[in-house]
């Protein structure tokens, strides 16, 4: 089956970094995206890798390893505003993403 | 201003009923999804369709229906609604494969 792991939550204080990891098994593999999801609100993109390596985006950086089907979401000096579900998604063919679980981020003063 | 836009925002209806939910897009995309997402925050996608055409069609009920009368609007029409089917649902749009999805503000039904 086609599956992806995330931490169900992580908790980090104000002003820290913070990794968010996903791992995948999927059958076909064409990028790593990652989505952010207030509470009540919509998922909104926050970036892609389809090669290997560090995409930084502002204080969002997010890395891909495809050799060992793993990913990550860096976030730098957090903010109160960063508390959200962070869902990471596989484009395993084309036009379908697979989603994760989502990782619940619990910013604390 | 508006990108993705979904009505109504939220949806609460008796079990047995019919409702559709109606979605467009601004954006010029060629792609559009429904999903479906629980009360655990899983995300499960239930139909695609690109330029009007169905390309992804999961294991969904046959009680729901997308129609999509052109590349700008993909709306869903649920039958005989059961409890089951409470959750949020989100309209996205894409241009080609789908890498950045945009998500309109999601539908919020309850069914009693």
């Amino acid at each position: 089956g086609q599956s992806l792991e995330q931490p169900s939550e992580v908790t980090a204080v104000e002003g820290a970094i913070v990794q968010i990891n996903c791992t995948y098994q999927t059958s076909g593999f064409y990028g790593l995206s990652w989505y952010q999801q207030h509470d009540g609100g919509a998922p909104t993109f926050l970036s892609y890798n389809a090669l290997d390596g560090l995409e930084e985006t502002g204080r969002f950086s997010s890395f891909l390893s495809r050799s060992d089907s793993y990913g990550y979401l860096l976030l730098q000096e957090l903010q109160m505003k960063d508390s959200a579900s962070y869902f990471c998604a596989v484009r395993g063919s084309s036009y379908q993403l697979i989603w994760g679980a989502g990782t619940k981020l619990i910013i604390k003063p | 201003d508006t990108a993705v836009s979904q009505t109504p925002k939220y949806l609460v209806t008796q079990m047995g009923n019919d409702k559709s939910i109606k979605c467009e897009q601004n954006l010029g995309h060629d792609t559009m999804y429904w999903y479906k997402q629980d009360s655990k925050k899983f995300l499960k996608i239930m139909f695609s369709y690109n330029n009007k055409e169905l390309i992804i069609n999961e294991t969904v009920p046959n009680r729901f229906s997308p129609k999509s009368p052109d590349k700008a609007h993909l709306n869903l029409h649920i039958n005989s609604l059961e409890l089951g089917d409470s959750a949020v649902y989100f309209c996205a749009s894409s241009q080609d494969t789908g890498n950045e999805q945009f998500f309109g503000p999601g539908t919020r039904l309850t069914v009693l």
